[in-house]
């Protein structure tokens, strides 16, 4: 079956403008999470979603950074007003359950110049 | 809070060699401790897992055994191939509510034929 999608695989945007990052996880998974991965460093966790309520976003850096999910499927993470430490890739991974296996998405590069 | 560290990169061997990549971790309680794999062009895979002390995870000929009294997860296999050539990332879950991941910041590993 389909794994975890994310789009766009790459983005390039300028210093101040929003963008918009999406991820589609594998059908009927409930958990979903966007990690970070800046360059030469681990990944960063950022938000959780459980079906469409976020009980933890302890992970998001600022008030630029907010996330939503709909219909228990798609979320989007958007990153307003960007900066150049915003560069990373954004990686997304869905579980069945929370304490269940989590599956990745390939990510998505984001680069601010 | 919790953290992991890994063996920094790049590792390069030849193809049969044995390889180890260290892993220790600094966690309240008892998490659970993974490896990750990432295949040039894809997503992070889960290599393999171990839940509680002294359980020892193994795939594809990978090993790695949870030691709590060196808080080690160290990743081995006797014969390296060069299909193994990869980014290997450690990590646990912080188990305080959704599986959240804390990874290590990845260890890149090149085998040569």
């Amino acid at each position: 079956g389909a794994g975890v999608s994310q789009s766009p695989s790459n983005k390039v945007t300028e210093k101040g403008k929003d963008v918009e990052l999406r991820c589609d996880p594998i059908s009927g998974h409930t958990a979903l999470y966007w990690y970070r991965q800046r360059l030469g460093q681990g990944l960063e966790f950022l938000i959780y979603f459980q079906g469409n309520s976020a009980p933890d976003k302890s992970g998001l850096p600022s008030d630029r950074f907010s996330a939503e999910r709909t219909g228990e499927s798609v979320s989007t993470l958007t990153i307003q007003r960007t900066q150049q430490e915003d560069s990373a890739v954004y990686l997304c991974a869905s579980s069945l359950m929370t304490s269940g296996e989590q599956f990745f998405g390939p990510g998505t590069r984001l680069t601010v110049l | 809070g919790n953290s992991v560290t890994q063996m920094e990169g790049p590792v390069t061997l030849s193809e049969e060699a044995f390889l180890t990549i260290n892993c220790t971790y600094t966690a309240t309680g008892y998490p659970s401790l993974f490896w990750y794999v990432q295949y040039p062009g894809e997503g992070l895979q889960l290599l393999l897992k171990a839940t509680k002390a002294d359980d020892k995870g193994s795939n594809k000929g990978f090993e790695a055994t949870y030691r709590k009294e060196t808080t080690s997860f160290h990743l081995e296999k006797g014969s390296v191939q060069v299909s193994d050539s990869a980014v290997y990332f450690c990590a646990l879950s912080d188990f305080q509510g959704a599986q959240k991941l804390v990874f290590g910041q990845g260890t890149r590993l090149t085998i040569n034929p």
